[in-house]
């Protein structure tokens, strides 16, 4: 079965730092790029950016570029999300999503997606 | 950058005919994909490619997009299609999400 397997909630406050991890399975990791969306409270879906895990090359939306970094580690099938200084407007849901189709292109949809991991940040 | 609009709210009864609508410059000259998701679940990918649906997609879900605007159906509404709905489009590699559109089954 093909499957994203995210890590668990976290709980932070402002200025610490977060690493979270999307756990690929079923499939060969390196075939297709990985993205990374955010949900806001109550909002829709943003993309944040993706990542090839093949030769790690990244393309981050304007939005977040400089705020966040996608990395990958192909030996273990695993990508990540990281923040080096959490603000009280980053809480919110992370998602890590598969595209159906390799390679990236004008018809990228997301066919598999994680459960999601839910980020509060708190003084 | 390229933005997609979707209007906050449809509201449909049960049999009849749902439209979801996303609009945007020019997008019909590039694909659309639309997802549902409901609360506390992750999204679902029920149209790729415009019209496409992958397998399990009942076929009372379809897509299409011309001009500026791509459009969902869902006919004959299930309360069960109650839900958020999200167009998705992909612009010189950057991915674009409308804001959602919440879909009441009255």
């Amino acid at each position: 079965e093909v499957q994203l397997v995210q890590s668990g909630a976290e709980v932070k406050k402002p200025g610490e730092s977060l690493k979270i991890s999307c756990q690929a399975s079923g499939y060969s990791f390196t075939n297709y790029w990985i993205s990374w969306v955010r949900q806001m409270p109550g909002k829709g879906l943003e993309w944040m950016g993706a990542i090839d895990p093949s030769d790690s090359y990244d393309r981050y939306s304007p939005s977040f570029e400089g705020h966040v970094t996608i990395s990958a580690d192909k030996s273990i099938s695993t990508a990540y999300l990281q923040w080096s200084s959490l603000k009280a407007s980053d809480t919110a849901i992370y998602y890590c999503a598969r595209p159906l189709v390799s390679p990236r292109g004008p018809s990228e949809a997301f066919h598999i997606w994680g459960q999601g991991t839910v980020v509060t940040i708190s003084s | 950058s390229y933005e997609v609009t979707q209007p906050p709210s449809v509201s449909v009864s049960p049999g009849q005919t749902a439209s979801i609508t996303c609009s945007g410059d020019r997008l019909g000259d590039k694909y659309t994909s639309w997802y549902q998701q409901k609360p506390g679940q992750s999204p679902i990918l029920i149209i790729y490619e415009d019209k496409k649906r992958p397998s399990g997609i009942p076929e009372r879900f379809s897509g299409s997009n011309s001009g500026n605007t791509a459009t969902l159906t869902i006919s004959g509404t299930q309360a069960m299609d109650e839900a958020d709905y999200s167009c998705q489009a992909w612009d010189n590699s950057f991915v674009v999400f409308g804001g959602g559109t919440k879909l009441t089954v009255l």
